[in-house]
C-alpha cells in the first residue's frame, strides 16, 4: 500500500529556512518521479516542484524558483524539499505527490497524495 | 503562470448528473492533452480521478468522465451520491514547462 508522509512543518520568520521531508512506503521512491504540490488557506491547489526518478532534473514553479530546492535521499526513500528566504505567501499546506510515471516531469500526473504538512511564515 | 479558473460551487441531488468546468488558454488546456482532474475531501490526501482528459485510474468510478473542447475541460458525474461532495480541481501541462492547477469547485450534494 503506498503511503506518504509529510513532515518539517511549522512556524518560521519570514527571510527564514525550512526543510520539508516526505517519507514513503509501499514503493521504492527511486523508480517514480515525484512532486510538491501547496495549498495556502482558502486557496486551492498550486504545483511547486518535480524531480525525475533518479534525481537528475528538477522543475520549479515561478513562485518559488531560486529559493526553493527538491531532492531526494539517493540511499532511502525520502523526498524534502528545501524552502529559504520564506515569504508569508509561502504560507501554506504543503503535499507530497508520487508521479503516475518514473520520468517525473511537469507533464505528469499525480497518483499518490500525501496528507500534507502545514507552514507558517510569520513574524 | 495563472491559476485555471473553474466556477467556486456548483450543487447537485444524488442520481444527477452534473459537469464541473475548467477554463485555461492556447497555452494550457487548449495546447495540450495533459489534462486531469483531482478529488479533494478537506483533511484528506487528493485524489486522482481523471488524467490525460478523459482516462480513469484504476479503481475510479465510471461514474466520473472527463473531456476537452479548445481552451476548457470538464468533468462530468453521473449518478452523482452523498461521497461526492468535495472540492474538485483541473490540473494541466503549460506552456512554460508548468503544471498549474484551478481554483477548484466545491461540489454540493444537496
Amino acid at each position: 500500500q503506498v503511503q506518504l508522509v509529510e513532515s518539517g512543518g511549522g512556524v518560521v520568520q519570514p527571510g527564514r529556512s525550512l526543510r520539508l521531508s516526505c517519507a514513503a512506503s509501499g514503493f521504492t521512491l527511486s523508480s517514480y518521479g515525484m512532486h510538491w504540490v501547496r495549498q495556502a488557506p482558502g486557496k486551492g491547489l498550486e504545483w511547486v516542484s518535480v524531480i525525475r526518478y533518479d534525481g537528475s532534473k528538477s522543475y520549479y514553479a515561478d513562485s518559488v524558483k531560486g529559493r526553493f530546492t527538491i531532492s531526494r535521499d539517493k540511499a532511502g526513500n525520502t523526498l524534502y524539499l528545501q524552502m529559504n528566504s520564506l515569504r508569508a505567501e509561502d504560507t501554506a499546506v504543503y503535499y507530497c505527490a508520487r508521479d503516475m510515471r518514473p520520468y517525473g516531469d511537469p507533464r505528469d500526473y499525480l497518483d499518490h497524495w500525501g496528507q500534507g504538512t502545514l507552514v507558517t511564515v510569520s513574524s | 503562470q495563472s491559476a485555471l479558473t473553474q466556477p467556486a460551487s456548483v450543487s447537485g441531488s444524488p442520481g444527477q448528473s452534473i459537469t464541473l468546468s475548467c477554463t485555461g488558454t492556447s497555452s494550457d488546456i487548449g495546447g495540450y492533452n495533459q489534462v486531469s482532474w483531482y478529488q479533494h475531501h478537506p483533511g484528506k490526501a487528493p485524489k486522482l480521478i481523471i488524467y490525460e482528459v478523459g482516462n480513469r485510474p484504476s479503481g475510479i468510478s465510471n461514474r466520473f468522465s472527463g473531456s476537452k473542447s479548445g481552451n476548457t475541460a470538464s468533468l462530468t458525474i453521473s449518478g452523482l451520491q452523498t461521497e461526492d461532495e468535495a472540492d474538485y480541481y483541473c490540473g494541466s501541462y503549460t506552456s512554460g514547462n508548468t503544471l498549474v492547477f484551478g481554483g477548484g469547485t466545491k461540489l454540493t450534494v444537496l
